[in-house]
């Protein structure tokens, strides 16, 4: 077994911050996903990516940067904090091997 | 267009009754596959069951289980005797094999509430 950690777990910044998201993974996954959902919204993929150092854009990514440096490692940042922004932000890892992915526990962005 | 449709947003049930969500979809691929996860109160997003495009077999999984139409292009998920911790958000989810990255296209999900 293994586990996805998401820090922190909420997050409150201001209007124009640059914040950062941090997800770890201990399965070993080659694959790993940022999703935002909003409220009465279904998951919305920002960022993904396929290997260490690889980044592919998803439906969401404007406004977002990721950074794969590890293989265990994913992390978005939030370039400028708007306040619709508000949103759980859901880190998941898939193996290569595997259809379904693993979701983190999520982060809980507030944007005062 | 929506590719992924959970007509309802919220449901409620009594203890230990039966529930049938209900989930639509579009593509126009051959093999895909299809989720059901569980999106809980504490933000966990918790891996139900998966159904295969080429599959006919029954999928289930504990109280689990669904109803593939796949000429329809509709996936139920049913959960039997239905318990309090039960309660959360159900989100319906496509992966087109297409993207072998394992892009996942979501439904906007369905509130379930159960009464004790």
């Amino acid at each position: 077994g293994g586990i996805i950690t998401q820090t922190p777990k909420f997050l409150i910044g201001q209007e124009g911050q640059k914040l950062t998201l941090k997800c770890q993974q201990n399965f070993n996954h080659d694959t790993m996903y940022w999703y935002r959902q909003d409220s009465g919204k279904g998951l919305r993929l920002i960022y993904y990516s396929i290997t260490e150092n690889d980044l592919q854009k998803g439906d969401l990514s404007e406004g977002y940067d990721a950074s794969r440096e590890k293989k265990s490692s994913f992390s978005l940042t939030v370039t400028s904090a708007q306040k619709n922004e508000m949103a759980v932000f859901l880190c998941a890892s898939r193996d290569r091997g595997l259809a379904e992915q693993f979701f983190g526990p999520g982060t809980r962005l507030t944007v005062l | 267009a929506e590719k992924v449709i959970q007509v309802w947003s919220t449901a409620s049930r009594q203890e230990g009754e039966e529930l049938t969500l209900d989930c639509s979809y579009e593509t126009s691929q051959v093999l895909y596959h299809l989720f059901w996860y569980k999106h809980l109160l504490s933000g966990e997003m918790v891996f139900l069951i998966r159904q295969t495009s080429s599959s006919t077999a029954k999928e289930r999984s504990g109280r689990y289980s669904v109803v593939f139409q796949k000429s329809l292009k509709s996936i139920s998920l049913i959960i039997s005797a239905l318990q309090p911790d039960d309660s959360g958000k159900y989100f319906c989810a496509l992966w087109e094999l297409r993207y072998n990255q394992g892009k996942l296209i979501f439904g906007q999900g369905t509130k379930l509430s159960i009464k004790p």
